[in-house]
């Protein structure tokens, strides 16, 4: 039940860009991103709902497939702060939706 | 807006002892808690969700008796680790939601917990 993220890990130099992906076995209702940092709490990044959509501010946004299966997390132009380890979380049952769980993380490291 | 408040921040106690930690959202109504427990470099594993008034649901594998979650009202909510063992070490993290589905998690900033 637990998402499949990918890439484990990523080092980037400041202003490169990277993405992030997220991928379920099944139909996702709604999938949520979340950055951590070293010895934090998750800081919530954004949720997609519908297939198809895609959202952003700054310059990190996300994509959720049409099929629901998938969603993917870009980081344009990347910043120092942008490291941390990057967590997605999906809920996959609209009558179930206290069901959550988080991918494995994708640990990202921007150097200048 | 949307803080939560989690107590305390690191605990060191003997074996066997009884642990209870807290989880608070400041600002606003919580209906769903999440409590979740990470190890070093993993991602977070839920242990149970509660929803205020009625029995928490736990994960499989997370016993029940070990970890009792208690949900009192719509801004607290508690774990107690009874009769706390070295395996129990670990990183504690709650979370609240406003609402239903479709709304984000709002994290704690954790408790350690190490049994000696």
């Amino acid at each position: 039940q637990q998402p499949v993220q990918s890439p484990q890990a990523v080092i980037l130099r400041e202003g490169e860009d990277a993405v992030i992906n997220c991928s379920s076995s099944k139909a996702l209702y709604s999938v949520h991103w979340y950055r951590q940092k070293h010895g934090e709490a998750p800081v919530f990044l954004m949720i997609l709902l519908k297939g198809g959509e895609q959202k952003g501010h700054d310059k990190i946004s996300a994509s959720f497939n049409e099929k629901k299966q998938q969603s993917s997390l870009y980081l344009t132009a990347s910043q120092l702060s942008y490291s941390g380890t990057y967590f997605c979380g999906t809920e996959s049952d609209v009558y179930n939706f206290n069901k959550f769980y988080f991918g494995s993380g994708t640990k990202l490291n921007v150097k200048p | 807006g949307a803080v939560v408040s989690q107590h305390p921040s690191w605990v060191i106690c003997k074996s066997g002892t009884s642990v209870k930690i807290e989880c608070r959202s400041l600002d606003f109504q919580a209906t769903t808690m999440f409590w979740y427990r990470q190890f070093p470099k993993q991602s977070l594993m839920l242990m149970a969700t509660s929803n205020e008034g009625s029995k928490a649901t736990y994960e499989q594998g997370v016993e029940k008796d070990k970890f009792l979650i208690n949900h009192a009202s719509l801004t607290l909510s508690t774990l107690t680790v009874t009769s706390a063992h070295p395996e129990d070490s670990s990183f504690y993290i709650c979370s609240a939601r406003e609402g239903e589905a479709y709304q984000p998690q709002h994290f704690g900033d954790g408790t350690r917990l190490s049994i000696l």
